[in-house]
């Protein structure tokens, strides 16, 4: 299957300072990335959509000024969490999709990261 | 809205077999996906239906009745390391749209 992998896999950090996580499509190229945040216990939660080229689209709920993403290649998608509180701890995941005849549309999940803000 | 269910939590028995349940109201259909996720990681990619039917892989069989809005994953031969959570999902929307989840099912499996 393809490969999706995602940095830092845990990030400890005080409140108020920004995280970067990144997520990259290694053997394949990923038009868009779709980013889940999931709580102890609880589902994935969609968060967004990251279009390559153009801008994210955010669910209902979800701030995009906190919540920063950004599809700069076919390859590489970043979320920024911005002025992170400790509510805001949490797995975030990112997967993408790969098109074509010989695949259904699964979403290919990477690591996650698990943010810990203090 | 979208609303997908399944059951909190099952128990099953090792070598046993064991059925987990997911109804969808959607406001669309495009396929429904099962996911396994063990704890602390990322989900990986069990089944896909998108007609009505029975879909076979091995130890796991999906079904799906798009007319009840209704799948179920069965698991045989349940082995000790099929203890994770299952997710049910849905694309609502055509293949270049997002795929929504349900709060998933943790498994436990008892020797």
């Amino acid at each position: 299957g393809a490969v999706v992998s995602q940095h830092p896999s845990w990030v400890i950090c005080k409140s108020g300072t920004s995280v970067k996580i990144e997520c990259r499509s290694l053997d394949f190229q990923a038009t868009t990335m779709f980013w889940y945040r999931q709580f102890p216990k609880q589902s994935l939660m969609l968060m967004a959509t990251s279009n390559e080229g153009s801008k994210a689209t955010y669910e209902q709920g979800v701030e995009k000024d906190k919540f920063l993403i950004n599809h700069a290649s076919l390859t590489l998608s970043t979320l920024t969490v911005t002025s992170a509180h400790p509510e805001d701890s949490s797995f975030y995941i990112c997967s993408a999709r790969v098109l074509g005849t010989a695949g259904v549309g699964e979403l290919f999940f990477g690591e996650g990261s698990r943010l810990t803000v203090l | 809205g979208q609303n997908i269910d399944q059951p909190t939590e099952m128990t099953a028995t090792e070598g046993a077999i064991v059925q987990i349940n997911c109804t969808y109201q959607t406001s669309g259909f495009n396929g429904l996906f099962w996911y396994q996720q063990h704890a602390g990681e990322a989900p990986t990619f069990l089944s896909y239906n998108v007609l009505d039917g029975l879909e076979e892989k091995g130890r796991f069989s999906s079904f799906l009745s798009r007319s009840k809005g209704y799948s179920y994953l069965l698991l045989k031969e349940l082995q000790m390391k099929d203890s994770a959570s299952y997710l049910c999902a849905v694309r609502p929307r055509p293949i270049d749209d997002k795929i929504i989840f349900g709060k998933g099912t943790r498994l436990h499996i008892l020797p």
